[in-house]
């Protein structure tokens, strides 16, 4: 296993466009995240899934978002009508249950919106 | 909720010396996970070095160990013996894991970040 992987590493859209982001994580890791980071802050909480189930959404995933983990394994991010604004990089993250140690990240989607 | 404050946006240090990032956080859970992780301009989240909030001993990994102050609620990292391969972003994060109510499914908050640079 590599770790957990995203595709595209880049992207870049136009403003009113919808993007789609995979992730696929470590496969014998239940728990999968996604956390939206812009330039020069930290990392902020997205999405979680506990196998297919989307259990918890933040705040900052507005009706224009939408995270799937159809079987439990990859999971999608869609973004509808880009704004500027959505402009940021987009992690994955896996970890085990119980995951004291276990968060992996993998290397993230940059998104530009023009 | 939780809170992380990373005060320092920039330390710089001298090849083979020893830095501390500092790390406050906040927070009414009793239980909870302290992490440091390293991003290097690839963007990719490296684990650093984890602390159990009922652990008694202060955590080290390698040249990593952190400095935990439960009653200061304090996270400081210390870098010994810096290389110029740690010259990266540094973000302390919390897990809360308070699952009564069943509500924190391990996500993390971060701080800010620390950009550190070792300079040879």
């Amino acid at each position: 296993d590599t770790g957990v992987s995203q595709d595209p590493r880049h992207k870049i859209t136009k403003r009113g466009q919808n993007v789609t982001f995979r992730c696929d994580p470590i496969s014998e890791h239940n728990r999968l995240y996604w956390y939206r980071q812009t330039l020069g802050q930290g990392p902020e909480f997205l999405t979680y899934f506990q196998n297919e189930a989307q259990l918890e959404k933040s705040r900052l995933l507005s009706d224009r978002f939408s995270a799937e983990r159809p079987k439990g394994s990859f999971s999608t991010l869609e973004i509808q009508r880009t704004e500027q604004g959505d402009s940021a990089m987009y992690l994955c993250a896996s970890s085990p249950d119980g995951g004291n140690y276990g968060y992996t990240f993998g290397s993230g989607t940059r998104l530009t919106v023009v | 909720a939780q809170k992380i404050t990373q005060t320092q946006p920039g330390m710089f240090v001298q090849e083979k010396e020893a830095v501390t990032l500092d790390c406050t956080y906040d927070t009414s859970d009793q239980s909870y996970g302290l992490f440091w992780y390293k991003q290097p301009s690839s963007g990719e989240m490296i684990f650093l070095i984890y602390q159990g909030s009922y652990d008694e001993q202060n955590a080290t990994e390698g040249r990593y160990s952190l400095n935990f102050q439960k009653a200061r609620k304090s996270a400081n990292l210390v870098i010994s013996a810096s290389q110029l391969g740690d010259s990266a972003m540094y973000f302390c994060a919390m897990r809360a894991d308070n699952y009564a109510g069943g509500t924190s499914y391990g996500k993390l908050t971060f701080g800010q970040g620390t950009i550190l640079t070792v300079h040879p």
